[in-house]
């Protein structure tokens, strides 16, 4: 079966670029999601289709998918980015969705 | 706006069955597939399966087979979900989410979800 291997943790100073990768045999030739949860909350999409981002997600969130990784890019951190980050892909091989294990950022 | 409201939590003995429910507002319930998700505390998410409020079509994970129920009731926009034999490691928050298709690509993602629902199992 398909999996997702994400860092669990990334810490990043304020102002500068954090960087958080999702792992998985030949990822760039599928569609790769990212959610933000924060404490308590639900879930939130940040960024779709490896690079979309919904409505109302600043700028400063970004992706890329190539090869074997996914990247989630969140520059000019701010202290209200302090969250686990999930990264999720539809496979057809087993259970259609899968998370990766999630990467908590932790802003310095 | 799109919302998605969730019942409230609850406390189940093993062996015990639960039903979460799903209320959806803000858009049309029967045009989107809604897909539920489950976390244990301190745990990653976890697909449990999906459903067509259309068609009542669902699809579920393997490790839930037999003992998860997805079902709605359109006269009220409600999805439920139905997990039977708890058991302590069933103990997590549920979720709803209700899922869309991409604008770019033919890919499909979750766009909203509810707030959660606490299940704990305990005797």
């Amino acid at each position: 079966s398909y999996v997702l291997t994400q860092p669990p943790s990334v810490s990043v100073a304020p102002g500068q670029t954090a960087r958080i990768t999702c792992g998985g045999n030949n990822i760039g030739s599928k569609s790769v999601h990212w959610y933000q949860q924060k404490p308590g909350q639900a879930p939130v999409l940040v960024v779709y289709d490896d690079s979309d981002r919904p409505s109302g997600i600043p700028e400063r969130f970004s992706g890329s998918n190539s090869g074997n990784t996914a990247t989630l890019t969140i520059t000019r951190v701010e202290a209200g980015d302090e969250a686990d980050y999930y990264c999720q892909v539809w496979d057809s091989s087993s259970d259609p969705w899968l998370f990766g294990g999630g990467t908590k950022l932790t802003v310095l | 706006q799109v919302q998605l409201v969730q019942s409230g939590a609850e406390v189940k003995k093993p062996g015990a069955s639960v039903k979460v429910s799903c209320k959806a507002s803000g858009y049309t319930f029967t045009s989107y597939d809604i897909n539920w998700v489950r976390q244990a505390t301190g745990q990653g998410l976890e697909w449990m399966g999906w459903m067509n409020p259309n068609s009542g079509n669902t699809g579920y994970a393997q490790k839930f087979q037999g003992r998860v129920t997805m079902t709605r009731n359109t006269s009220i926009s409600t999805a439920y979900m139905e997990l039977s034999r708890l058991r302590a490691e069933d103990t997590a928050v549920y979720y709803c989410a209700r899922e869309v298709d991409c604008s770019r690509t033919s890919c499909s993602t979750f766009d909203f979800w509810g707030q959660g629902t606490l299940v704990t199992v305990s005797s």
